[in-house]
């Protein structure tokens, strides 16, 4: 069992949807959690961090966490065509490294 | 967010040469830095861990002899590929963080080709 998984995708969403990224991690342990977003050719980019259960809010992004369940989600409102992109989920425990998920490729179709 | 700069942004050698890429964090003081290769499609993959003042921690199946990691000053990381090859062609970028557990953020990365 890979301590990250998330549906490698492509996940295809009409433009002015709501997309929906899911992530599983492995180690109960786990404490931060982090959403990145990569274009192609370029270096991820941090979008969110959550840390505690319950959703966080940043305009049109929404992290959600579980611990519970081991689960950690985005939400994406109003997809625009410039989401399209690899989105790769991260976890980790206090003062270890960060362990991220192979990614979903996300394309917004117009 | 806090800013990571790499130098250069993408380098052509010629087989058996060495390389030198340099990762900044401009803003704040990273006391461990990441380098990460990428291949086209492909995921990131980590390759060492370095904390500043001390050795690198590599991945299993990286060559510390091959890829070394200097991280002098809370500020400056550095990865020389040293004899490259061809097989060595690919994308690294380096992140920096402020603990082992905090967030990282990644610099713009470096586009390796070797001839």
């Amino acid at each position: 069992q890979k301590e990250v998984e998330q549906n490698s995708g492509p996940l295809s969403v009409p433009e002015g949807a709501i997309a929906s990224l899911n992530c599983t991690y492995s180690d109960r342990g786990s404490q931060s959690f982090f959403w990145y977003r990569q274009y192609s050719g370029k270096s991820p980019e941090l979008i969110m961090s959550i840390y505690s259960n319950g959703d966080k809010e940043d305009g049109r992004f929404t992290a959600q966490l579980n611990k519970a369940s081991q689960y950690v989600s985005l939400l994406i409102r109003d997809s625009q065509p410039s989401d399209s992109a690899t989105y790769l989920c991260a976890v980790n425990r206090s003062a270890s490294k960060i362990i991220f998920g192979s990614g979903t490729r996300l394309s917004i179709r117009p | 967010g806090a800013v990571v700069s790499q130098h250069p942004s993408w380098v052509i050698c010629k087989s058996g040469t060495s390389v030198k890429i340099e990762c900044r964090s401009l803003d704040f003081q990273a006391t461990t830095m990441f380098w990460y290769r990428q291949f086209p499609k492909q995921s990131l993959m980590l390759m060492a861990t370095s904390n500043e003042g001390s050795k690198a921690t590599y991945e299993q199946g990286v060559e510390k002899d091959k890829f070394l990691i200097n991280h002098a000053s809370l500020t400056l990381s550095t990865l020389t590929v040293t004899s490259a090859h061809p097989e060595d062609s690919s994308f690294y970028i380096c992140s920096a963080s402020q603990g082992l557990g905090n967030e990282q953020f990644f610099g713009p990365g470096t586009r390796l080709t070797v001839l």
